[in-house]
């Protein structure tokens, strides 16, 4: 079965500083990844998503992500983060080849600090 | 669209007790999924359902849980009897085509089991 990895559960990083978010899958078939953020009290929503094409796929707040087939890898970026950034980050995969069952990973919990 | 609409917000209940979620999708989208949020497991995906019919249920935890979606504009998750462990935040998220990925998650139903 599929399954997302997201080594860091919270990530401290001071305001106006790069950030990287990582996430790996666990299986090199052909898949659908994502992003998703959660502020806090509310649902998730999509930050970005690869699907095909160029392997780095630009999102919205001025996130980017890059889908390394080789490391089953699908980090996520932002040159310059801003307070309001703070928030759970999930990476999500769905396998192509199989069911419509889309995993999320536990999260990784971006604190920015001033 | 007012997006996906989930009720009660929060539900605090006593073991025992029977609870039930309520879920109005995103009107149009043809599939429906449950997740279920907790500190320890993160986000499980529950059950999905495609044109109102449950494709995969394994996620359910035990027969203690159903779910229904009784038309395209409704779907429940029950819960009885009720155990502590069963406290979590619940949400529900549709999407028009699974395979693009983009699910709309509605702001969940916070679940307190004493």
């Amino acid at each position: 079965a599929q399954s997302v990895t997201q080594l860091d559960s919270q990530v401290p990083v001071f305001e106006e500083a790069p950030v990287e978010l990582r996430c790996n899958y666990s299986s090199s078939v052909s898949v659908y990844l994502f992003w998703y953020v959660q502020y806090p009290n509310q649902g998730l929503q999509l930050l970005l998503k690869y699907l095909s094409g160029s392997t780095l796929v630009k999102g919205i707040n001025g996130f980017e992500a890059e889908f390394n087939k080789s490391q089953t890898s699908f980090h996520l970026r932002k040159p310059s983060v801003h307070i309001s950034d703070t928030a759970e980050y999930f990476c999500a995969v769905e396998d192509m080849d199989r069911d419509d069952k889309i995993i999320f990973g536990k999260g990784t919990r971006l604190h920015i600090l001033p | 669209d007012a997006g996906v609409i989930q009720s009660p917000r929060h539900e605090v209940t006593e073991m025992g007790q029977e609870v039930t979620l309520r879920c109005k999708p995103i009107s149009g989208h043809d599939y429906l999924f449950w997740y279920r949020q907790t500190m320890m497991r993160g986000l499980e995906l529950l059950i999905y359902f495609n044109n109102n019919v449950p494709i995969d249920d394994s996620g359910m935890p035990e027969d203690r849980f159903s779910a229904k979606m009784p038309n395209a504009s409704f779907s429940t998750l029950k819960i009885q009897p009720s155990e502590p462990r069963d406290s979590a935040v619940y949400f529900c998220a549709s999407s028009l085509d699974s395979r693009t990925g983009e699910l709309f998650f509605g702001e969940g139903s916070r679940l307190t089991v004493l």
